[in-house]
């Protein structure tokens, strides 16, 4: 199956900072999307990117899909932005497989 | 628009005991999707609905969980008997075919 490997696992930030995630994945794919899991569990959708870049205020993301990798962007991080990243990436089936994320803390 | 809706938010059993979660996908949205998620880990699928039909539930532990989609609408998973490692995050996500998937807000499940 396909692997999905995050970097780094752990980030500290000072207020205002900015930040890069990286997800490396393994095989094409169909969907790739980022999210942000607040401190209560949700999981809160970012970009719907299997290819190609986007943008949405602070946050942007690009996928180059022949070198298998996709970046997250955060520019001018708020302390909001704590809590943990997930890329997950899905094929065929529509599956999503999840890497192990990204813990985000911010300092004011 | 609403969300994906599920309940309860939080449980907590005794191993061996029996429990059920609900969910209720966006309105129109033909896919839904069961996964756990074990504390420090990311989400991992259990299973898939398409419309009624099963898709993959190749990492059902099938002989303690299941789950059925009736009318294509609501979805039911239920775990009987619970083990202690069932402790986890139950998180449903439904879409349109192959396209952005939403999550609920899950529930978190206590095994003692």
């Amino acid at each position: 199956g396909i692997q999905v490997e995050q970097s780094p696992p752990d980030l500290i930030l000072q207020e205002g900072a900015n930040s890069t995630l990286r997800c490396n994945f393994s095989d094409s794919v169909n969907n790739l999307q980022w999210f942000h899991q607040n401190p209560w569990g949700q999981l809160i959708n970012l970009f719907y990117i299997p290819s190609g870049t986007k943008q949405n205020g602070r946050l942007s993301a690009t996928t180059v899909a022949t070198e298998r990798y996709s970046l997250l962007y955060i520019s001018s991080s708020q302390t909001t932005d704590s809590g943990v990243y997930f890329c997950a990436v899905a094929g065929n089936t529509g599956k999503l497989i999840f890497g192990q994320g990204t813990t985000l803390q911010v300092k004011p | 628009e609403a969300g994906v809706a599920q309940s309860p938010r939080y449980k907590i059993i005794e191993k061996r005991q029996s429990v059920a979660f609900w969910c209720n996908p966006i309105s129109g949205h033909a896919t839904l999707y069961w996964y756990q998620q074990i504390l420090g880990q990311g989400p991992k699928l259990l299973i898939q609905f398409q419309n009624n039909g099963v898709v993959d539930d190749s990492q059902l532990p099938k002989d303690r969980f299941s789950a059925e989609r009736l009318k294509g609408v609501d979805s039911t998973l239920k775990i009987q008997p619970a083990k202690l490692e069932d402790s986890a995050v139950y998180l449903c996500a439904s879409s349109s075919v192959r396209d952005t998937q939403y999550f609920g807000p899950g529930t978190r499940l206590t095994v003692l």
